[in-house]
Formats: structure tokens, sequence, C-alpha cells
């Protein structure tokens, strides 16, 4: 069965700082990989995905993750964190002949002003 | 594109009625429609796949005959709790993977609905 863990529960930085959150995944063939995000009383949106190729995959909103192959990880990446980026995050993962979608318990991201 | 909706977005009821919840896709056709649960503070948990013109299928500990689910189009997927009690009280999620076409959104890609709020007194 596959499983993922996000590393950060809740995560508080200020504006203009650098944010990483960490993902793992446990699963034993290809899989997918994306990061979603859900802003407060939003629903869940598509931040990136990967599924082959360059394992450095941008996304939307200045967000990037990179897929460590040999890690079993895809951390999410911003260089510099706006306000309006406090949302909770979600990393999921699937295999890729599987329909089935795990998610991660989710971070939450606050941002200061 | 890849917008899906969902309705209603908040509901209260009473114990014992049942509820209805829809989930359409609004530009794009679904192949494949999921339903999630989401308790505050946690992640999304699957509770079932829906397949146009076919039976659901049901994650283990799911009642399917609590949770019943419908797939008459693919563009439409309905979920209705019946005989709701409070510890079914929570957020409702669905979301749907688009038909393979060139001019449609990513394959194997969820886009979820915005949830629906169901309340049991």
């Amino acid at each position: 069965a596959q499983s993922v863990s996000q590393h950060n529960h809740h995560v508080i930085l200020s504006e203009a700082a650098s944010l990483e959150l960490g993902c793992n995944y446990s699963y034993g063939g290809t899989v997918n990989l994306f990061w979603y995000v859900q802003y407060p009383g939003q629903h869940l949106q598509l931040l990136l995905k990967y599924f082959s190729g360059d394992p450095l995959v941008k996304g939307i909103k200045g967000f990037e993750a990179e897929f460590i192959k040999s890690k079993f990880s895809f951390n999410l990446r911003k260089p510099s964190v706006q306000w309006s980026d406090t949302a909770e995050y979600f990393c999921a993962v699937k295999g890729s002949n599987d329909y089935k979608l795990s998610f991660g318990a989710g971070t939450t991201v606050t941002v200061r002003a | 594109g890849a917008v899906v909706s969902q309705h209603p977005s908040w509901v209260i009821c009473k114990s014992g009625t049942s509820v209805k919840i829809e989930c359409r896709s609004l530009d794009f056709q679904a192949t494949t429609m999921f339903w999630y649960r989401q308790f505050p503070k946690q992640s999304l948990m699957l509770m079932a796949t829906s397949n146009e013109g076919s039976k659901a299928t049901y994650e283990q500990g799911v009642e399917k005959d609590k949770f019943l689910i419908n797939h008459a189009s693919l563009t439409l997927s309905t979920l209705t709790v019946t005989s709701a009690h409070p510890e079914d009280s929570s957020f409702y999620i669905c979301s749907a993977e688009s038909f393979k076409s060139p001019e449609g959104p990513s394959t194997d890609t969820q886009y979820f609905g915005p949830g629906t709020r169901l309340t049991v007194l």
C-alpha cells in the first residue's frame, strides 16, 4: 500500500523568507506526484505535478518541486513567500497505473506580513 | 479550464434524513469521479471512486448502503448520505479526472470541487 508523509505540520515564516516543505512517499512502482494547495475557504488547487522527465518541476505562483527517486521524496520550494501563500499544502501520490490518489496529512503554512 | 462544482456548498439536516450532494465537471467530461471526506485539520480520505455508467468502488470501511453514489453522466456524479447521523457531519469533496481529449485538461490529474459542508443535527 502506498503512503505519503509530510514532515511539517505547521510552518510559520515571514514574508520574503524561503519555503521548503518535505514530502516522502512509499510505493513499490512508478509514481505520479502532485502538490495541491488549499487556500482558506477555497477548494484544492493543483500547484504542480511530476509524471516523468526533468525531476525539477515548476508550477504556478512561483513554486517548484524536485523529485529525488533515490530518496522517495518530492519536496516543494518557493524562494520568497508572500502573505497570500498562507494556506494548507498537500502532497499526493498515485501509482502510474493506479487510479487512487493518496494524500499526505498536509502542512499549514502561515506567512506573517 | 478543468472546473468542478459542487452543490450545495453547505447543508444542515436533521438526524435520520437523507442528503444529496452533486458534483459536476463544468468544462470537461470526466471518466472518473472521486468522493473524499475531510475532517478538520486532517487530510482527505478517499471514500469511493465512480465511473460513468457503472457501480462505484468503495474504500474499505465505507458503507456503500449509507453513501450512495450515482454517476449518471460524464459530467455529473451524486453522493447521497442516507439516514444521516451527527457522526456523518464532515466536509465532503469530489474530484474529477478528465476523459482523454487533446483539447481537454490533463488526464491522470484530479481536479477538485469546492466541497460541501454537511452538518447533521
